[in-house]
């Protein structure tokens, strides 16, 4: 199985930028890395996904090094409302599923 | 909102009862992934189908089974139920088998009592 680390919680004030690094080190050539967002008692929530470099979005940017074997998940000035776990599942080799982990817990603070 | 519905929102039951969680996919997705998040385990992959077909397993339990009917709607089947079968229970849809990019219906949270 595939196998992530991230940071179990980061404490954040609001208006901060909070960065959020996933370590994969055995993602697959040709997976993409994918990031997702969970409130409380909600389904988590996909946020952004990219394969090399750097994507940005309305909501995050995800910063890949040439190696893959990590990412960063950028929030630019959160709000008390970015307080959720975020996820970087990854895919097994051969494997349809996502592994989805402890997830990091942002706890942003006024 | 996802798009994907799951019924019930809540359930309770007792042990050794059977219990089916239905799930129904975003218009138009063929695949459908359920899976189970408890306090201490986090989010467990259950199982996947995609249009119809069984396509992948993950850590469920052989008192468990799902199927994903003509419609695309899928229904999870718990039996002999545990108090330690309490937990979240997602289901999440995607366009195309594989793709990481699941949309997850809020959820049916069961007790086991």
């Amino acid at each position: 199985l595939a196998k992530t680390t991230q940071p179990i919680s980061m404490d954040s004030y609001e208006g901060q930028e909070v960065n959020i690094t996933c370590s994969h080190n055995n993602i697959a050539t040709n997976d993409y890395i994918t990031w997702y967002q969970q409130f409380p008692s909600q389904g988590p929530r996909f946020i952004i996904q990219g394969y090399k470099t750097k994507v940005t979005n309305e909501v995050a940017s995800l910063f890949i090094p040439a190696d893959r074997k990590s990412s960063t998940l950028s929030l630019p000035r959160v709000s008390l409302s970015d307080t959720a776990v975020y996820y970087c599942p990854v895919r097994g080799a051969g494997s349809y599923q996502l592994t989805f982990g402890k997830g990091t817990k942002l706890s942003v603070i006024p | 909102d996802s798009g994907v519905t799951q019924t019930p929102k809540h359930l309770i039951t007792a042990t050794g009862q059977r219990v089916t969680l239905r799930c129904s996919p975003r218009s138009g997705d063929l695949s459908v992934y359920w899976y189970q998040q408890s306090l201490d385990q986090g989010l467990q992959f259950l199982i996947q189908y995609y249009n119809g077909e069984e396509r992948a397993k993950g850590n469920i339990l052989e008192r468990f089974s799902a199927q994903q009917f003509p419609d695309l709607h899928s229904e999870l089947n718990l039996s002999s139920l545990e108090l330690g079968d309490s937990a979240l229970y997602f289901c999440a849809s995607s366009g195309r088998t594989g793709v990481d990019e699941q949309y997850f219906g809020p959820g049916t949270r069961l007790t086991v009592t």
